[in-house]
Parts: C-alpha cells; sequence; structure tokens
C-alpha cells in the first residue's frame, strides 16, 4: 500500500541558505501536518493544512512557510536557516482531518 | 523495513478505570527505542513513556506502565487509574539509529 513520501531524505544545508522539504501523502487523505524534532527532542508540531487551507499552527518560526497544493501535496520552505533548524522533518497525512495519521520516514536535515 | 502497528483506531475508558493500549512493531535490528506520546487536540506531541529495547524490565511513568515483550516485538501501554486529561490521541513510535517510525495512533476518550 501506498504510503507517506518525503523527499528527500536527507539534506544539507549551510547557514542563511533556504530549503524545501515536500510531502506527498497517502492518496485520497486530504490533510497534511507537519513535524520538526530536534536531537532528543520531542517531535513539535509546526503546522497543518485541510483541504489545501491552512488549518492549524504550532510553533512553526516566522522564516519557515508551508502550503499544500491542488494535488494535496505540501512543501515546506524554510529561509535564511540556523543551525538549530538541524532536525527530522516529519509530514503526516489523514483523511477528513483526524482519524488514523500516516507518518512519513521524515527528512533529516543537516545544516552546517 | 520497520513498521509500527497500532491495531485500536479508537478506544474508550470509564474515568478511574484501567485502559491498555496495544502496539507492535516489526524489525531486525537488535538496539532501539520504543514510544509512547500523547496527542492533545493542540497536535503537539508530549512523551509518555520511554522504552530501550536492552532493558528487561518495563518502563513505568506514574499511572503509565508498559508491558514489553520483545520476542513478540510487543509495545503495550497501560494507563491506570484513567483521568479525563487523559483524553487524548496516543502514537506508538520506534527508533533505531536515525530512523523514526510513528503507528497510525490510537483515540482514546475517558467517560466520566
Amino acid at each position: 500500500a501506498a504510503g507517506v513520501i518525503q523527499s528527500p531524505r536527507h539534506l544539507i544545508k549551510e547557514k542563511r541558505e533556504t530549503a524545501t522539504l515536500k510531502c506527498y501523502p497517502i492518496p485520497r487523505h486530504d490533510t497534511v501536518y507537519w513535524y520538526q524534532q530536534g536531537p532528543g527532542q520531542d517531535p513539535q508540531f509546526l503546522i497543518s493544512f485541510y483541504e489545501k487551507m491552512q488549518s492549524d499552527k504550532g510553533s512553526i518560526p516566522d522564516r519557515f512557510s508551508a502550503q499544500q497544493f491542488s494535488d494535496y501535496h505540501s512543501e515546506l520552505n524554510m529561509s535564511s536557516l540556523e543551525l538549530g533548524d538541524s532536525a527530522l522533518y516529519f509530514c503526516a497525512s489523514s483523511f477528513l482531518g483526524r482519524e488514523k495519521l500516516f507518518f512519513g520516514s521524515g527528512t533529516q536535515l543537516s545544516v552546517l | 523495513a520497520q513498521t509500527v502497528t497500532q491495531s485500536q483506531p479508537e478506544m474508550s475508558v470509564q474515568e478511574a478505570e484501567t485502559v491498555t493500549l496495544s502496539c507492535t512493531y516489526d524489525t531486525s535490528e537488535s538496539n532501539y527505542y520504543l514510544f509512547w506520546y500523547k496527542q492533545p487536540p493542540s497536535r503537539q506531541m508530549i512523551l509518555v513513556i520511554r522504552q530501550e529495547a536492552y532493558k528487561q524490565q518495563n518502563a513505568t511513568e506514574n499511572r503509565f506502565s508498559v508491558n514489553f515483550q520483545k520476542a513478540a516485538k510487543s509495545f503495550s501501554l497501560k494507563i491506570s487509574d484513567s483521568q479525563l486529561g487523559d483524553t487524548a490521541m496516543y502514537f506508538c513510535a520506534f527508533m533505531s539509529g536515525n530512523q523514526f517510525y510513528f503507528g497510525t495512533g490510537t483515540s482514546l476518550t475517558v467517560i466520566p
């Protein structure tokens, strides 16, 4: 069965650069969530989208933006990267906003 | 590939009663960690309890305890003396190296 696809799996950037993370939800899922998990930390909720509209906002920095496209995939754009942005970024998807949440394998971002 | 399975999408329990949430996983790794996270409506992920695979003793954290059966690859969460504030989604998660995998969640409702 198709799962949540995140790309790239690994990303290395320099400080002050820009990064774009992509998330492809399970087909027919209409809700996407983004989480950031720093080393040894709990996953932190960043933002979510339902039917291409932002539905919830968590601790997403102003340097980050995200959107959900017409095909329901989502992109997390991160600008002016800082060392502290190094983390595992998870995307999850669900149908009708809740019920089961399916997580992707994450994108490991390293900022040097 | 690692997988985490939570076979109970929804559960309910009377206040002050005990409830057990199931989680099974599949891995060929010998060193890994298992977690239970609580997700309230705020979407945050709150660590409930953590278990190192090399430890035979089941982890306990106040009213929360786990039944870790390594051979059976089972990691259930027992909540004793359930409280209304325990109402949330609960996610089982597996970590080995840099890889992190979540189950699909169990929605727990504590009934007054």
